[in-house]
């Protein structure tokens, strides 16, 4: 069975440009969430969905950040226009039961931005 | 919200002996407290959890125990192993949070061989 994946697995990208990651979770995870590690620091949580829907976006810095989650499967996070301290490495996790239960993450992206 | 605070932020051991790391929470309602390893440029995996109706669970060399009076979880490795060597992170989550995991801020173990 096939883990979490997350695509690019780097990004450089100059301040005031736009970037998508994404992140495909393991089939059949409702449970779709992503964390950002900046610099060196602890994992944050940014949002988490249940299917297609946004259960909890209390985590995201700001609104140039958009997450998506069309159809229930795949997931995009679009930093749009990217500032400097959002560089760090953004992580995808997804789980089957929100309750107790293991989160799979997928390997993260680095994004640098300079 | 949930205030995760973990001890030390740097540990280094001789192989053989063992670990000892610190979570304390600040969210009474926590009630899953897993352990993550993250190994240099790899992705967070979760080395073992316990749920908050047990005090201790032991998985080989790994084991966690809890105390939820005092609000915090510590992970014990014993007979410690170069490739032990990596970040661990505790994350206490709350059934009512929609199982986000708060992390703490990661200690990274160096076992020296």
């Amino acid at each position: 069975e096939a883990g979490v994946t997350q695509f690019p697995s780097h990004s450089v990208i100059e301040k005031g440009q736009t970037v998508t990651l994404r992140c495909d979770p393991i089939s059949g995870h409702d449970n779709l969430y992503w964390y950002r590690r900046v610099m060196g620091k602890e994992i944050k949580f940014l949002l988490h969905f249940v299917k297609e829907s946004k259960q909890d976006e209390s985590g995201m810095p700001n609104n140039r950040f958009l997450a998506e989650r069309t159809g229930g499967t795949y997931s995009t996070l679009k930093v749009q226009p990217a500032e400097l301290e959002d560089s760090g490495v953004y992580f995808c996790a997804s789980s089957q039961d929100r309750v107790n239960t293991e989160a799979f993450f997928g390997q993260g992206t680095r994004l640098t931005v300079v | 919200g949930e205030n995760v605070e973990q001890h030390p932020s740097t540990l280094s051991v001789q192989e053989g002996d063992s670990a000892v790391i610190k979570c304390t929470y600040s969210d009474s309602a926590s009630n899953y407290f897993p352990w993550y390893k993250q190994e240099l440029g790899k992705r967070p995996q979760l080395i073992i959890d316990i749920r908050s109706n047990v005090g201790e669970k032991k998985d080989q060399r790994i084991a966690v125990t809890l105390n939820k009076t005092a609000k915090h979880f510590s992970l014990h490795i014993t007979e410690t192993q170069p490739e032990d060597s990596a970040v661990y992170f505790c994350a206490p989550a709350t059934h009512n949070q929609g199982g986000k995991l708060i992390f703490g801020q990661g200690t990274e173990l160096s076992v020296k061989p």
